[in-house]
């Protein structure tokens, strides 16, 4: 089984939905973080959490939240889906400081 | 701020060619230092990484070596093979816990 598991793998939705996308993680690492992924862009950081009551703010937080339900589990929520928040989702997992990540295989989100 | 910066692809080479992908970055600190491998459909894999400096990182015949003076983690390899087919993404760890990543470089082996 996959150390960092992402669900669903697909999802395609209309503009204005609430979209839900979820990651877990069997690694056992406090570092959990969210980052989307658009072509000749690299990854951009959207939320990151050190343990589940610490949740921070990445670099394009607006639009989206988070909730880290367990050590295990951190979800990514978009309120009100718009067609720009279309992209390749990653959840990644670390073990502390300069650690290298791990990352789950995305979502694929398109925003109609 | 923190960044990083790698070469624009495509880079296309003919099997057992020489491969460089050049990264360059800009940090404060000490930080570590990574190359990341992305096979369509899958996550980012780490490929090797490097924690201080003159430290060099290896792994599937991929090198890279930390280099303070100029600040740069170029990714070598001696021979490619058309399974290395994939992106690959530079990337530093910061001072404030996160992780920078260059917009990747894809590359392409022929066979």
């Amino acid at each position: 089984d996959a150390d960092v598991t992402q669900t669903p793998r697909n999802r395609i939705t209309k503009t204005g939905k609430r979209i839900m996308l979820e990651c877990s993680q069997t690694k056992g690492h406090d570092r959990m973080y969210w980052y989307r992924q658009d072509p000749g862009l690299g990854l951009r950081l959207i939320y990151y959490s050190f343990d589940v009551k610490d949740i921070n703010k990445g670099e394009i937080s607006d639009g989206y939240s988070v909730s880290r339900q367990a050590q295990a589990k951190f979800s990514l929520s978009l309120e009100s889906a718009i067609p720009n928040q279309t992209a390749l989702y990653f959840c990644a997992t670390a073990e502390g400081f300069n650690q290298p990540q791990h990352f789950g295989d995305g979502t694929r989100l398109s925003i109609l | 701020g923190n960044s990083v910066t790698q070469m624009e692809g495509p880079v296309t080479l003919s099997e057992e060619a020489f491969l460089t992908i050049n990264c360059t970055y800009t940090a404060t600190g000490y930080p570590s230092l990574f190359w990341y491998v992305q096979y369509p459909g899958e996550g980012l894999q780490l490929l090797l990484k490097a924690t201080k400096a003159d430290d060099k990182g290896s792994n599937k015949g991929f090198e890279a070596t930390y280099r303070k003076e100029t600040t740069s983690f170029h990714l070598e390899k001696g021979s490619v093979q058309v399974s290395d087919s994939a992106v690959y993404f530079c990337a530093l760890s910061d001072q404030a816990y996160k992780y920078i990543f260059g917009t990747g470089t894809r590359l392409k082996v022929l066979a």
